[in-house]
């Protein structure tokens, strides 16, 4: 089952612009994670957030959380082709982290 | 520091017949996770080890699928036998921990199976 929903499915912008997309999930969660995948290669972790905390800075990546509405969006500013990729929200489900489908982000050059 | 590793990069085998994955984690790693991920989907595990033992493996195909870890270490999936469906990615990551600090997953690049 996947409880995180990535919106939207896929992205396309052009090289310079930012970039935003959004995670949202069904229960309740102690941190929430985002990961890229590059075509053909394994997820690299990019930033964990605790439910705790509202927003977190990693180079040009900002991730904010609201559990309230039970949502998180990754900001990628000043994009770059090699962002290229698929981005995954994860959210830890007891004891095991749970992927969403993904956002497939194209940057133009 | 040596990442995850795996093997095979790419497997092609013919329905029915067996095909092993192999997974080598971040040395000190201690837990250890093989995932599935389907085409334009996110992967989804398929079980986790807490060194040689397997804490949470309910979303394993027993009827087909197998794993082991023994000596808490590098792992070995296994699908007896495979079925057309069973084509995927077949992700191995690891972690210090499950849980608190340490708890962020290192992904291996993947098994990429074709099953015809």
């Amino acid at each position: 089952s996947q409880q995180g929903e990535e919106d939207p499915q896929a992205l396309s912008i052009q090289e310079g612009e930012n970039a935003t997309m959004n995670c949202s999930y069904k229960t309740s969660i102690n941190n929430l994670q985002w990961y890229r995948q590059n075509s053909g290669r394994g997820l690299v972790h990019l930033i964990l957030i605790r439910s705790n905390e509202r927003e977190k800075h990693s180079g040009r990546l900002r991730v904010t959380l609201d559990t309230s509405k039970k949502s998180s969006s990754l900001l990628i500013t000043a994009s770059r082709a090699a962002d290229t990729a698929s981005y995954f929200c994860a959210t830890d489900d007891v004891y095991k982290y749970i992927f969403g489908t993904g956002t497939r982000l194209k940057v133009l050059a | 520091e040596a990442g995850v590793v795996q093997s095979p990069r790419y497997k092609i085998i013919e329905k029915k017949q067996p095909v092993a994955f192999w997974c080598n984690p971040i040395s000190g790693h201690n837990t250890l996770y093989w995932y599935r991920q389907n085409l334009g989907q996110g992967p989804e595990l398929l079980i986790r080890y807490e060194n040689e033992e397997a804490v949470d493996d309910s979303q394993l195909p027993k009827d087909r699928f197998s794993a082991e870890r023994l000596k808490g270490v590098d792992s070995t999936l296994k699908i007896q036998p495979a079925e057309l469906g069973d084509s995927a990615v077949y992700l191995c990551a690891s972690s210090l921990v499950s849980r608190g600090p340490g708890e962020t997953q290192y992904f291996g690049p993947g098994t990429r199976l074709l099953v015809l």
